[in-house]
């Protein structure tokens, strides 16, 4: 069982919808949660960081952590084309550096 | 600006020749990590670095060596052991390492091995 585990979509929504990522993990001593944003051929970029339980907003994204189901999701809301990248989940698992699931592909259909 | 810097952008080598990878970070962070990032897939830990001339293996070091002689740089060679390197390589740095410190990724060096 991988540490972090995203389904690889693609994730496939039309502009103006709301779109939602999913993350589980499985080392449930994992802090805090990391979601990157990442453009074909391009480095991650961080969008959100979560660290609690409940949900996180800054401006158009949403975190939510849920640790006793050791669920992290994020919310997009009102998608643009200019979010179609893939999205990069990734968790403190304990040990000292990052741990990150296979990616989810969005597509935002204009 | 701060940042990361990673030389060069592509890099080509023939089979059998080790090639060393370059970063370099003006953060003043304390950790530096390798990670690998395969066609499709998400990042794989290569080695990391917590403090100068001390750094682990991540969960795939084969054929891989790194030093840290230096806070700001941390270069990866990949060696003619490791028998897939052609990929897409990412340095990164953060804070002293703890549950709240993200990643700041370099731009990434593209290595293709024929």
């Amino acid at each position: 069982q991988k540490e972090v585990e995203q389904n690889s979509g693609p994730l496939s929504v039309p502009e103006g919808a709301i779109a939602s990522l999913n993350c589980t993990y499985s080392d449930r001593g994992s802090q805090s949660f990391f979601w990157y944003r990442q453009y074909s051929g391009k480095s991650p970029e961080l969008i959100m960081s979560i660290y609690s339980n409940g949900d996180k907003e800054d401006g158009r994204f949403t975190a939510q952590l849920n640790k006793a189901s050791q669920y992290v999701s994020l919310l997009i809301r009102d998608s643009q084309p200019s979010d179609s990248a893939t999205y990069l989940c990734a968790g403190a698992t304990g040990r000292r550096a990052l741990t990150f699931g296979s990616g989810t592909r969005l597509q935002v259909q204009p | 600006d701060g940042g990361i810097t990673q030389s060069p952008k592509y890099l080509f080598r023939k089979e059998g020749q080790n090639v060393t990878l370059s970063c370099e970070q003006n953060l003043n962070h304390d950790a530096m990590y390798w990670y690998r990032q395969d066609p499709g897939q998400g990042l794989r830990l290569i080695y990391y670095s917590q403090i100068v001339n001390d750094f682990q293996k991540g969960d795939i070091a084969e054929g891989y060596s790194v030093s840290r002689e230096k806070k700001e740089s941390f270069p990866l060679t990949v060696t003619s052991a490791q028998k897939n390197p052609t990929a897409f390589y990412l340095c990164a740095s953060s804070p002293p390492p703890g549950t709240r410190s993200p990643l700041h990724f370099g731009n990434g060096t593209r290595l293709t091995v024929t």
